[in-house]
């Protein structure tokens, strides 16, 4: 079985760009989630989607939002990008609830210039 | 909000030797924990997870961890470290009901020395 790809793997944008990122998960996995990991802030929950609804939603400003859609993939859009979006962004992918594993795709490097 | 502290940032051990990664974790209730491994430039992989079906869980790569509610911990283990072990450990927590929302420890850089 396929992992969970992400693409693109590397991704340089200008502040205040807007960038989309985009999520395949694992076949039959329903549940979708996006994280952002930076050296200072550590792993942190963005978002997760469940058969196309937002389930859950972290701490995030605005500009990030995400979709999915009907096939289970997903994407991440961010807007008015901003320095510090600078990221190491993981999606990773679920059959459903808590209890089961979640698998990471390899991530997407944005860098913001 | 459920939260989970790995103690110490950086673990240094020799080939050959124990490798223990501690982590504690906050919560009322037995959570879901798991322990993730990230190698440079890769994603995270699971390495581990509990569910409380059983208290000591074993993992892949000879990882196991066990839970001990009287001292809301889940130390990961393996009796012998191996060069291929040097990654980044992540231990993780979702509250139960939580959906799929992981919350990270800060991480605990592995080091294995000839």
């Amino acid at each position: 079985k396929a992992g969970v790809t992400q693409t693109p793997r590397y991704l340089i944008k200008t502040r205040g760009q807007q960038v989309t990122l985009s999520c395949s998960p694992i076949s039959g996995h329903r549940s979708v989630s996006w994280y952002q990991q930076t050296p200072g802030q550590g792993l942190q929950f963005l978002f997760e989607y469940f058969s196309e609804t937002q389930r859950n939603k972290g701490n995030f400003p605005g500009r990030f939002s995400g979709r999915q859609f009907s096939n289970s993939r997903s994407e991440m859009n961010v807007s008015t990008l901003e320095l510090g979006d600078s990221a190491l962004y993981l999606c990773a992918s679920s059959l459903g609830t808590e209890a089961y594993e979640q698998y990471f795709g390899p991530g997407t490097r944005l860098t913001v210039t | 909000a459920q939260s989970v502290t790995q103690l110490g940032s950086h673990v240094s051990v020799s080939e050959g030797a124990l490798v223990l990664l501690r982590c504690n974790y906050s919560s009322s209730v037995p959570p879901y924990l798991f322990w993730y491994v990230q190698y440079p430039n890769q994603g995270l992989q699971l390495l581990l997870k509990y569910t409380s079906a059983a208290t000591l869980v074993k993992g892949i790569n000879g990882f196991e961890a066990e839970f001990k509610k009287s001292e809301t911990s889940f130390h990961l283990t393996k009796p012998s470290a191996h060069m291929s072990d040097a990654a980044e450990y992540f231990c993780a927590v979702i509250a139960t009901g939580g959906g799929n929302k992981l919350t990270f420890g800060t991480g605990t850089q592995l080091k294995v020395e000839l």
